[in-house]
């Protein structure tokens, strides 16, 4: 069974660094194909993707937020971090971390189990 | 960069059909952008449905379907249930693993 958890700050400060862990079991981003995303919602807007590692260490990031993202991950461990830079009130939303989908032996751009989220607030 | 364009909101009668599509700025949306759907109900993370233009999940409601239409991606809610009601997101890959998810579109049951 797939799970996914997020944790990190509730309450950010502008300007700062928000880092965000993704604690998963049920599978291994050691295992070839396999992949962890995050994606953001800010409060009662839409979802957007932000970043994307592969078990092979490739990284694939949103152009928009590119130069503010950093991911990376710890496969000992089974985790996925993802740090975002200069963090702004825009910011504020609830983040997600997600299992990149395969099955079958393929593996396709979606993300079949997710994280309940966690609410990040940027404010001073 | 892409932007991915949905219907904001849409009405349906229980029972009845609805067609909500996922539309790419770029152009027509094709096997290639492995358009998937989510269910989203308030204070849930999303629901995956559909991957891969027209696959299901083990867990998604055979009444839920995916196609191309019109150059477009599409996801078909029949026989509409009252527990259908919820905001739908489509995702399309933009290339060089690039991902893009639409805007939304907020389905009401009436």
């Amino acid at each position: 069974q797939i799970t996914l958890k997020e944790s990190g700050p509730t309450l950010v400060k502008p300007t700062q660094t928000l880092t965000l862990t993704c604690t998963f079991s049920g599978f291994s981003l050691s295992n070839s194909g396999a992949g962890v995303g995050w994606i953001r919602q800010p409060p009662g807007k839409a979802l957007e993707w932000l970043a994307l590692i592969h078990w092979n260490d490739d990284k694939r990031y949103s152009p928009s937020l590119r130069s503010r993202l950093t991911i990376t991950k710890d496969t000992s461990k089974n985790q996925v971090v993802l740090t975002m830079a200069n963090i702004d009130p825009v910011d504020t939303a609830t983040y997600y971390c997600a299992h990149k989908h395969c099955s079958g032996g393929s593996c396709y751009y979606d993300f079949d189990y997710w994280g309940q989220g966690t609410l990040v607030i940027v404010s001073s | 960069q892409t932007v991915v364009t949905q219907e904001s909101s849409l009405t349906v009668s229980p029972g009845g059909t609805v067609t909500l599509t996922c539309a790419s700025s770029t152009g027509a949306v094709t096997s290639a952008f492995y358009p998937a759907w989510f269910q989203q109900k308030p204070g849930q993370p999303p629901r995956p449905l559909i991957y891969s233009t027209d696959n299901k999940h083990s867990w998604t409601p055979a009444r839920f379907s995916g196609s191309l239409l019109g150059g477009k991606a599409a996801l078909t809610l029949s026989d509409v249930q009252p527990e259908d009601e919820a905001e739908y997101y489509c995702l399309l890959y933009c290339g060089g693993a690039q991902l893009m998810f639409g805007g939304g579109t907020k389905v009401t049951v009436l």
